[in-house]
């Protein structure tokens, strides 16, 4: 059964850079054809997608693009997410998800449970 | 990038009546369109994806249908626990995006 786990701080100064690990457990990161993605949901707001990676290849979204890094660690199966510059509205609970799909976009199967960043000095 | 609009933004419904909930996307998504259900505390869980084709696990009560632009997911007969907020998520391109939500409320 495959299952992910966010992990990373939970409060991150504003203007600095937020880090989160995903790591994958109940499979093989590096045996997948899998865009692996991020998805965020600021406190009582909706869902946005921030991007997803897939070996190298990576898509963002266009509104986070100039501020986030997606990479992969098939050696610790884990992919991780970056983002700088952040402010206090990038506080939310940050999500790692499974496309259900292979090579393409997809709707997104297996969540991880979430890990909350506020952004605050 | 592809706008997902959703309505309406709450419905209130009593157990066992049927709940109709709309997403309308900016542009054609052909039948890449999924529905997810949250609750208050929990990571977002997949119902239907491709427009009608219900996620393992997910009760026959949900149901979705649609093409193009236009996409409904129904619940048949709405349990208590249904209540949750409801998203709509297109993977027709990137970047992919989600509607704003419909929150269900069982009276």
């Amino acid at each position: 059964q495959l299952q992910l786990q966010e992990s990373g701080p939970g409060l991150v100064k504003p203007s600095e850079t937020l880090s989160l690990t995903c790591t994958v457990s109940g499979g093989s990161i590096s045996s997948s054809n899998y865009y692996w993605g991020w998805i965020r949901q600021p406190p009582g707001k909706g869902l946005e997608w921030i991007g997803s990676i897939y070996y190298s290849r990576s898509q963002y979204n266009p509104s986070l693009k100039s501020r986030v890094t997606i990479s992969v660690d098939t050696s610790k199966n884990q992919f991780s997410l970056k983002l700088s510059s952040v402010t206090a509205a990038d506080t939310a609970v940050y999500y790692c998800a499974k496309p259900q799909q292979q090579l393409v976009g997809g709707s997104f199967d297996i969540w991880g449970q979430g890990t909350m960043v506020t952004v605050s000095s | 990038e592809i706008v997902l609009t959703q309505s309406p933004a709450t419905l209130s419904l009593s157990p066992g009546e049927r709940a109709t909930l709309s997403c309308r996307a900016s542009q054609s998504v052909s039948s890449y369109l999924a529905w997810y259900q949250q609750k208050p505390g929990q990571a977002p869980r997949l119902l239907i994806y491709d427009a009608s084709n219900r996620a393992t696990g997910i009760p026959a009560r949900f149901s979705g249908s649609g093409s193009g632009t236009d996409f409904t997911l129904n619940i048949s007969s709405l349990e208590p626990e249904d209540s949750a907020v409801y998203y709509c998520q297109q993977r027709s391109s990137w970047p992919l995006t989600f509607g704003g939500g419909t929150k269900v409320e069982i009276k």
